[in-house]
C-alpha cells in the first residue's frame, strides 16, 4: 500500500513572493514517480512537475521546483515569483513503476493575494 | 490535437436512473482510469483498465460499472445502486508500461442527482 499526505489544507502567498507546499509519502516500491498536479477553478488537472525517485537531482520547471528528500520521504513544491494564475488546488501524487495506480494526497488550496 | 475528452460537461440525473459518462482518448494510451472528486477533497479511484476487455475495481467501485471494448474508450455507468452519486468525475489515461506513468486528465463531468 502507498500513502500520500499533504498536511496544509490551505496556504496563501503574496503576489511575487515564494511559497512552499509540503508533501510526505510512504511506499514499499523501490522505484516510483512523484508528481505535483494543479487544479484551477476550471477543475482541469494540470501536471506541474514530476520527479523520478532514482534521480537525486531535484526537478525544476520554470518558477516551480521541488525539494525531494528520499530518505525522509518528503516531496515539497516551491513556487517562486507567485502569480495570480497560480491560485489553485495543488495535489501531490505517487505511482510505483511496478503498477499504474496513482495515489493522491488530499490537496492544498493555494490563494495568491495581489 | 491529442487529448482526452469527456462528455457531457454537466449531467443531471433523477434518482433511480442509470447514467453513462463518456471518456475518449486519442493518445494511444493503454491504461485508462475513472476518479471521483467531492468538494474540497482529493481524487478517489473508481475503476481502471490496463488493456482492452480488462478492468479492475478501484477503492470506491460499488454502484459503478465500466467497459473497455476499445482502446480509445472507457465509459463509466453510474447505477441506481450508487447512493450518493453527486460529484465531479474525472477520466485519465496513461502509458501502462514504460514512460513516466504520468496520467493525463480529461476536463471532467459534473453529475448532479435531482
Amino acid at each position: 500500500a502507498q500513502t500520500v499526505t499533504q498536511s496544509q489544507p490551505e496556504m496563501s502567498v503574496q503576489e511575487a513572493e515564494t511559497v512552499t507546499l509540503s508533501c510526505t509519502y510512504d511506499t514499499s516500491e523501490s522505484d516510483y514517480y512523484l508528481f505535483w498536479y494543479k487544479q484551477p477553478p476550471s477543475r482541469q488537472m494540470i501536471l506541474v512537475i514530476r520527479q523520478e525517485a532514482y534521480k537525486q537531482q531535484n526537478a525544476t520547471e520554470n518558477r516551480f521546483s521541488v525539494n525531494f528528500q528520499k530518505a525522509a520521504k518528503s516531496f515539497s513544491l516551491k513556487i517562486s515569483d507567485s502569480q495570480l494564475g497560480d491560485a489553485a488546488m495543488y495535489f501531490c501524487a505517487l505511482v510505483g513503476t511496478s503498477g499504474s495506480r496513482l495515489t493522491f494526497g488530499e490537496g492544498t488550496q493555494l490563494t495568491v493575494n495581489p | 490535437d491529442g487529448g482526452i475528452t469527456q462528455s457531457p460537461k454537466y449531467l443531471f440525473r433523477k434518482e433511480g436512473q442509470n447514467v453513462t459518462l463518456s471518456c475518449e482518448q486519442n493518445l494511444n494510451h493503454d491504461a485508462m482510469y475513472w476518479y471521483r472528486q467531492d468538494p474540497g477533497q482529493g481524487l478517489r479511484l473508481i475503476y481502471y483498465s490496463q488493456i482492452v476487455n480488462d478492468f479492475q475495481k478501484g477503492d470506491i467501485a460499488e454502484g459503478y460499472s465500466v467497459s473497455r471494448e476499445k482502446k480509445e474508450s472507457f465509459p463509466l455507468t453510474v447505477t441506481s445502486a450508487q447512493k450518493n452519486p453527486t460529484a465531479f468525475y474525472l477520466c485519465a489515461s496513461s502509458i501502462f508500461q514504460g514512460g513516466t506513468n504520468e496520467q493525463f486528465f480529461g476536463p471532467g463531468t459534473r453529475l448532479t442527482v435531482l
